[in-house]
């Protein structure tokens, strides 16, 4: 069974410019999360998708920060404009609807100079 | 708003010893809580998973155990390799939600 998928691995950017990162879920998990790791910290969850509607997105920054999930299947996560701060590794995990167990990519690490 | 913290936050053992991590949660209300392991570079595994009525999980050498009422979970890993080596997390999920919340993470160093 292929694993959630995750691209680019690695971007380097300069602050104010924008980036986009892609996830490509387990077939059949509805339930798709995107999360941010700031070295040395825990994953904090940005946003939850239940096939493409939203179920959590307090703790998205929303002036600078959107995602969408088309289709139900791959997301898009997208920062406009870049800040220091949100140099991170953004790790999306799937699972089916009310399922315990979060499957996670390896992760996109980016660095915003 | 739950907090979850892991002490201490990074630890370094001789191959063989038993070790102890700790995690720690504010809020008791909680609907389960996992261990995972997080290597460089790569994503998250989970380990152990226990939920809220239960007292510990063991997978091989692993045994992780939780006391809802006084907020902690130990994660007990016997005979210690060095493929151990990793950061450990913990997470709780709230009831009637599915979002995890993490701590900052044990990173674990097994010395041959």
């Amino acid at each position: 069974e292929a694993g959630v998928a995750q691209s680019p691995r690695y971007k380097i950017i300069e602050k104010r410019q924008s980036v986009a990162f892609w996830c490509n879920p387990i077939s059949g998990h509805a339930t798709l999360y995107w999360y941010q790791q700031i070295l040395g910290q825990g994953p904090k969850l940005l946003i939850q998708f239940q096939n493409n509607g939203v179920v959590d997105d307090s703790q998205l920054p929303k002036d600078r920060f959107s995602a969408e999930r088309l289709k139900g299947v791959d997301s898009t996560l997208k920062i406009q404009p870049a800040k220091l701060e949100d140099s991170a590794v953004y790790l999306c995990a799937s699972s089916f609807p009310g399922s315990d167990t979060q499957y996670f990519g390896p992760g996109t690490r980016l660095t915003v100079l | 708003k739950q907090e979850v913290t892991q002490i201490p936050a990074a630890l370094s053992v001789p191959e063989g010893e038993n070790l102890v991590l700790n995690c720690s949660f504010t809020d008791s209300a909680i609907y389960n809580l996992q261990w995972f392991r997080q290597d460089p570079g790569k994503g998250l595994t989970s380990l152990l998973l226990i939920q809220s009525s239960q007292r510990e999980q063991t997978s091989g050498r692993l045994n992780a155990s939780l006391d809802k009422s006084s907020g902690r979970s130990t994660l007990y890993i016997a005979a210690s390799q060095p493929g151990d080596s990793a950061t450990y997390l913990c997470a709780v999920r709230r009831r009637g939600a599915q979002k995890l919340v993490f701590g900052q993470g044990t990173r674990l160093t097994i010395n041959p």
